[in-house]
């Protein structure tokens, strides 16, 4: 069975910063089953990122996926207010079908 | 666009079966797979499963024992029964559009927006 774990599990950074989330699974993943998701209070996760690399349609360039194997990261390269959430991301596969991580919440510092 | 509406009952009873539909509007239910998510207050994502315009089904496997999933293609929806609710149940459940090839994962591009069900007596 596939564990995605998600580091760190809460990230302090300030607007215009830059953001390195880690998505670390506990068996190789084909990056073209990666996903991200970005996730505010009371509100529905939105698909940032497919593919570990591509981004899902009206999300801004700042957002950037990578990775491969078992390690997979989503950066933010300048922060902007809008972005402060939670992150999670997510495995197509086969055993199991799907799983999230466990997000990563990032603050305003 | 494409929207999805959750709707059901907010609140079941412990032993009962949480039943719950979501309605696909704006667009054809054909050809996708649709998946049904849960969060617990102040928790993460939780996938449940997922069904196929044809009705073959992927169920996570700690839930696959009480989860059935169905599709009504003439009236654009699918539904989910949990049977044998306990207050372990209690969440936010999603419905949500995965879209994808062989060999490639587009993600889960549509959500609705969530409705809360509670297990209590």
């Amino acid at each position: 069975e596939i564990v995605l774990t998600q580091s760190p599990g809460t990230l302090s950074l300030s607007p215009g910063e830059r953001a390195t989330l880690s998505c670390r699974a506990s068996q190789s993943v084909s990056s073209s089953y990666l996903a991200w998701y970005q996730q505010k209070p009371g509100q529905a996760p939105r698909l940032l990122i497919y593919g570990a690399s591509s981004r899902a349609t009206g999300i801004p360039d700042r957002f950037s996926g990578s990775g491969s194997g078992t390690d997979f990261t989503l950066t933010i390269s300048r922060l902007e207010p809008e972005d402060f959430a939670v992150y999670y991301c997510q495995q197509y596969g086969s055993s199991p079908p799907s799983t999230f991580g466990q997000g990563t919440k990032l603050e305003i510092k | 666009q494409v929207q999805l509406q959750e709707s059901g009952p907010g609140l079941v009873k412990p032993s009962e079966t949480l039943s719950l539909t979501c309605t696909v509007s704006g667009g054809s239910i054909s050809s996708y797979y649709w998946s049904w998510i849960r969060q617990p207050a102040g928790k993460g994502l939780e996938w449940i499963g997922r069904i196929y315009t044809s009705g073959s089904t992927n169920y996570n496997p700690s839930l696959k024992s009480r989860v059935t999933m169905s599709v009504d293609t003439s009236k654009n929806q699918f539904s989910l029964k949990l049977s044998s609710v306990t207050a372990a149940d209690t969440a936010v459940y999603y419905c949500a559009r995965e879209d994808g090839i062989v060999g490639y994962y587009y993600g889960m591009d549509v959500w609705g927006q969530g409705t809360t069900v509670t297990v209590s007596s």
